[in-house]
C-alpha cells in the first residue's frame, strides 16, 4: 500500500533564510507526486508536482522540490522564506495502478520576522 | 469555473442525528474525492469516485458512514448516526486525470462539530 510520510510536525525558519519541508514515501511502481499549501480556515492549494522528466520542479510562489528516486523523498524547498509562507504543508502521491491519492500529516511551517 | 463547491460551510448537530454534506466537484472533472482532517490524523482519505462509481472506500471508518455520487456533478456523504468523534473538516476533491490534470482541486470545507 502506498504511504506519505512528513517526518516534522512544525519547522521554524527565519525570515529570508532558505526553507526545507521534508517528505518521503512509498509506492509501487513510478509515482505522481505532489505539495499542497493550506492557509487558515482554507482548502488546500496546489503548489507543484512531479511527474516525469527533470527532478527539481518549479511551483508557485517561488518554491520547488527535488524529487530523489533512491531515497523516495520529494522534499519541498524555498531559498529565501517569507512571513507569509507559514501555513501547513501537505505532501500527497498518486498510485497510478488506481488512482488513489494520500497524503501526509502536514508540517507547519513558521516563518520568523 | 466556480471551483468544487461544499455545503454546509458549518455544521452543528448532536449525538444521534443524521448529517449529510454536499460536493459539486468543478465541471468535467471525473473524479471525486472524499478527506477528512482532525489534528490526530491529519487528513484522511474516506473514498473516492471515478466516473461516478466508487473505487476505494476502505477509507470509511465504519458503517455509519455512506457517500454517493448519482451524477457526474454531485455527491453526499452522509453519517448516520453521528458521533462527537466524528467532529472533524470534511474536505471534497476533484480532478481530471485523463485530460491531464492530474493535480486535486479542493472545495473550502465543512466543519462538522457533533456535539
Amino acid at each position: 500500500a502506498q504511504s506519505v510520510a512528513q517526518p516534522e510536525d512544525q519547522v521554524n525558519v527565519a525570515e529570508g533564510n532558505p526553507l526545507t519541508v521534508k517528505c518521503t514515501y512509498s509506492v509501487s511502481g513510478n509515482p505522481y507526486l505532489f505539495w499542497y499549501v493550506q492557509y487558515p480556515n482554507r482548502g488546500l492549494q496546489f503548489l507543484l508536482k512531479y511527474i516525469t522528466g527533470d527532478n527539481l520542479v518549479k511551483g508557485s510562489y517561488g518554491f520547488e522540490a527535488e524529487f530523489n528516486k533512491s531515497q523516495t523523498s520529494f522534499h519541498l524547498k524555498k531559498p529565501s522564506a517569507l512571513v507569509s509562507d507559514s501555513a501547513l504543508y501537505f505532501c500527497a502521491v498518486r498510485d497510478l495502478r488506481d488512482d488513489k491519492i494520500i497524503f501526509g500529516k502536514g508540517t507547519r511551517l513558521h516563518i520568523l520576522p | 469555473d466556480a471551483g468544487v463547491i461544499q455545503s454546509p460551510r458549518h455544521e452543528v448537530t448532536e449525538m444521534g442525528q443524521e448529517v449529510t454534506l454536499r460536493c459539486k466537484p468543478i465541471s468535467g472533472h471525473n473524479s471525486l474525492f472524499w478527506y477528512r482532517q482532525t489534528m490526530m490524523r491529519g487528513l484522511e482519505l474516506l473514498i473516492y469516485f471515478n466516473n461516478n462509481v466508487p473505487i476505494d472506500d476502505s477509507g470509511m471508518p465504519e458503517d455509519r458512514f455512506s457517500a454517493k455520487m448519482p451524477n457526474a456533478s454531485f455527491s453526499t456523504l452522509k453519517i448516520q448516526p453521528s458521533e462527537p468523534r466524528d467532529s472533524a473538516v470534511y474536505f471534497c476533491a476533484s480532478s481530471a486525470p485523463g485530460q491531464g490534470d492530474e493535480k486535486l482541486f479542493f472545495g473550502s470545507g465543512t466543519q462538522l462539530s457533533v456535539l
